[in-house]
């Protein structure tokens, strides 16, 4: 079975663009999360996607969101960039939403904005 | 507000040396705990999980150890190997649905040969 895949795997914005990430899970999985990893912060929880509907959010402001497709492959956009928003993203899916079922994690897509 | 923390940023062992990592969390509606372990270029992957109703749990050479009074949880690598170096990120969650994982900042684990 492929793993959780994400596109792109490297990417070079500026402040005020916006930017579209993209996480395939792996096939049969319904769940998919993403997080933003930063130095010092570890991995923060961004949102979580179940059956199309966002099912739990983190603490960013408005400028991150994020959708799921009937596929259940996701994609999470951010807007106006700033210079903090420089970070690895992370997409994890799961089977379902038990708390118990294991995340996979893709390999991230690194964002570095100037 | 971190409500999972790993104070130690990184540890250095010696191969065939136990290796342990703490993690500690504020938050007492936790009640499921995880290890995750990250190699660069690489997304984290599971390692060990804890139920609250557990105070250990153990899967080959890694054991995760829970103590609740404390909040506080360890993971114990023995005998430690060079493919253990890692960063290891503690992480923590209610159980039942929609329910989000909160991470540590994580500890890069370095096992010297």
């Amino acid at each position: 079975k492929a793993g959780v895949t994400q596109t792109p795997r490297y990417l070079i914005k500026t402040r005020g663009q916006q930017v579209t990430l993209s996480c395939s899970p792996i096939s049969g999985h319904r769940s998919v999360s993403w997080y933003q990893q930063t130095p010092g912060q570890g991995l923060q929880f961004l949102f979580e996607y179940f059956s199309e509907t966002q099912r739990n959010k983190g603490n960013f402001p408005g400028r991150f969101s994020g959708r799921q497709f009937s596929n259940s492959r996701s994609e999470m956009n951010v807007s106006t960039l700033e210079l903090g928003d420089s970070a690895l993203y992370l997409c994890a899916s799961r089977p379902g939403q038990v708390m118990t079922d294991t995340q996979y994690f893709g390999p991230g897509t690194r964002l570095t904005v100037l | 507000d971190q409500q999972v923390k790993q104070n130690s940023p990184s540890l250095s062992v010696q191969e065939g040396r136990i290796s342990i990592l703490n993690c500690d969390y504020t938050n007492s509606m936790f009640d499921y705990f995880l290890w995750y372990k990250k190699y660069p270029a690489e997304g984290p992957t599971f390692l060990i999980s804890i139920s609250s109703i557990k105070d250990k749990n153990e899967d080959g050479r890694f054991t995760v150890f829970l103590n609740k009074s404390a909040k506080h949880l360890s993971l114990h690598i023995v005998p430690s190997q060079p493919g253990d170096s890692a960063v290891y990120f503690c992480a923590a969650s209610k159980s039942g649905g929609y329910q989000k994982v909160t991470f540590g900042t994580g500890t890069k684990l370095q096992v010297i040969p």
